[in-house]
């Protein structure tokens, strides 16, 4: 079946720091990719998609860039901060029938200062 | 335009008992997908709702149900609690259930404790 696997955390970086969180998955067909960004105590933002093969999302400097050929979906950042600070998932749909998400475990990310 | 909107925010309930919960999508959002959040588990997702039809199920017992009105307001049921169904349960809306590119947004989550 459709799975998601994330690199493990926690992710602890000082402020300025480059970012990179693996993502790789399992899916059959063409899936969307999705990282989500969840604060403490708050739901989920979509941070950014991809819908097909060698597309870039980007958003709020970060980015990732949808590799068919390794099947992954990793995450950059090139200078963190410390509002970065929370939890990312990855994420795809690829239900043909709705938009159900699968989801990664989460990376946990603390950036200090 | 305002976001997803879920109500109670937090809730407490005993073992047997049943509780629902509400979610508003975003103006003009036809489909209601609800997910569990939990450490163990992680976020699974539970079912998704278009135009008051049940479009997609999870893998969780029939004692989660779930519904939604002509005005595309959802609600889902847990009956007979058990401890484990403590989590936070995420609603998310998108405009179309038109497929993978569909986005998802997600409201802030109602926070079920089971004692």
């Amino acid at each position: 079946g459709n799975s998601v696997t994330q690199m493990e955390g926690p992710v602890t970086l000082s402020e300025e720091a480059f970012l990179t969180i693996n993502c790789t998955y399992t899916a059959t067909g063409y899936p969307s990719l999705f990282w989500y960004v969840q604060y403490p105590g708050e739901g989920l933002q979509l941070l950014l998609k991809a819908t097909k093969a060698d597309d870039k999302g980007s958003n709020k400097g970060f980015e990732a860039t949808y590799r068919k050929e390794t099947t992954s979906f990793h995450l950059e950042k090139g200078s963190v901060q410390v509002s970065d600070s929370a939890v990312y998932f990855c994420a795809l749909s690829d239900n043909q029938a709705g938009t159900a998400l699968i989801f990664g475990k989460g990376t946990t990310l603390s950036v200090s200062s | 335009k305002a976001g997803v909107t879920q109500t109670p925010r937090y809730l407490i309930k005993t073992r047997g008992q049943q509780v629902t919960l509400s979610c508003s999508p975003i103006s003009g959002h036809r489909s209601v997908s609800w997910y569990q959040q939990t450490p163990g588990q992680g976020l699974q997702f539970l079912f998704e709702y278009f135009s008051e039809t049940q479009r997609n199920k999870g893998n969780f017992p029939g004692r989660f149900s779930g519904r939604q009105f002509s005005n595309s307001r959802s609600e889902m049921n847990v009956s007979t609690l058990e401890l484990g169904d403590s989590a936070l349960y995420l609603c998310a809306s998108s405009l179309d259930a038109g497929g993978p590119t569909d986005t998802q947004y997600f409201g802030p989550g109602t926070r079920l404790t089971v004692l």
